[in-house]
């Protein structure tokens, strides 16, 4: 069973930033949270994780609160092509294998 | 470099034949995981290969799945014998270490009439 709760949809417009919040309340210390989005007919796409300090790289921001309780995914500048169904994850693997528990996600829709 | 790639894309079978689906990690990668998503529910884990060997099976189902990675390199899961609540879309996903994040293959989309 997931252990995040995300919005089931949301909308942005093209060109804008699109911020996608998301609640871990029970997340232990030494967990990781990921995020992925998956794309129609694709696999899942790998986007970028943290521990508890917030995190940039070429597709995304990561912002997670000091009590690490919710995290917020910011994708700055929105394009059509990041319509897709993003999920956060706390990892639960143990060892850091990557067994993911997957929710239903947030369904971003990307509007011109 | 070339991405995981998974074959078929797209299997129809009857209930009680068998299938096989076939999964090549990215080159190098120790680590492949198999993950599915049947009808109307949430990505779920499989299993998890290290090299050739099984690290982890909890997500297998039941004993109508096997999943093998002779050699360390390409993975098969076979169903046998297929049952509907099997149809679904099958997932293979690797990764060049342990806790590296997961490069996910676009799956097999299994259809079971």
């Amino acid at each position: 069973d997931a252990k995040t709760t995300q919005p089931t949809s949301m909308d942005c417009a093209e060109g804008r930033a699109a911020n996608l919040p998301c609640n871990h309340s029970t997340i232990s210390g030494n967990e990781y949270v990921y995020w992925y989005r998956q794309i129609h007919s694709q696999g899942p796409q790998y986007i970028i994780h943290g521990l508890k300090n917030n995190e940039t790289n070429e597709m995304a921001s990561l912002i997670i609160t000091e009590d690490r309780k919710s995290s917020t995914l910011i994708l700055p500048h929105a394009t059509l092509r990041d319509t897709a169904v993003y999920y956060c994850i706390v990892r639960v693997g143990i060892q850091g294998a990557q067994k993911l528990v997957f929710g239903q996600g947030t369904r971003l829709t990307i509007n011109p | 470099e070339a991405g995981v790639t998974q074959f078929p894309s797209h299997s129809v079978i009857e209930k009680g034949q068998t299938v096989t689906l076939r999964c090549d990690p990215i080159s190098g990668h120790d680590n492949l995981y198999w993950y599915r998503r049947v009808m109307g529910k949430e990505i779920k884990f499989l299993l998890h290969f290290v090299k050739e060997s099984k690290q982890d099976e909890s997500g297998m189902p039941n004993n109508r799945f096997l999943a093998e990675r002779t050699g360390g390199t390409y993975s098969t899961l076979k169903v046998q014998p297929a049952e509907l609540e099997d149809s679904g879309v099958y997932f293979c996903a690797s990764s060049i270490r342990i806790n590296s994040p997961l490069h996910f293959g676009n799956g097999t989309r299994l259809t079971v009439t």
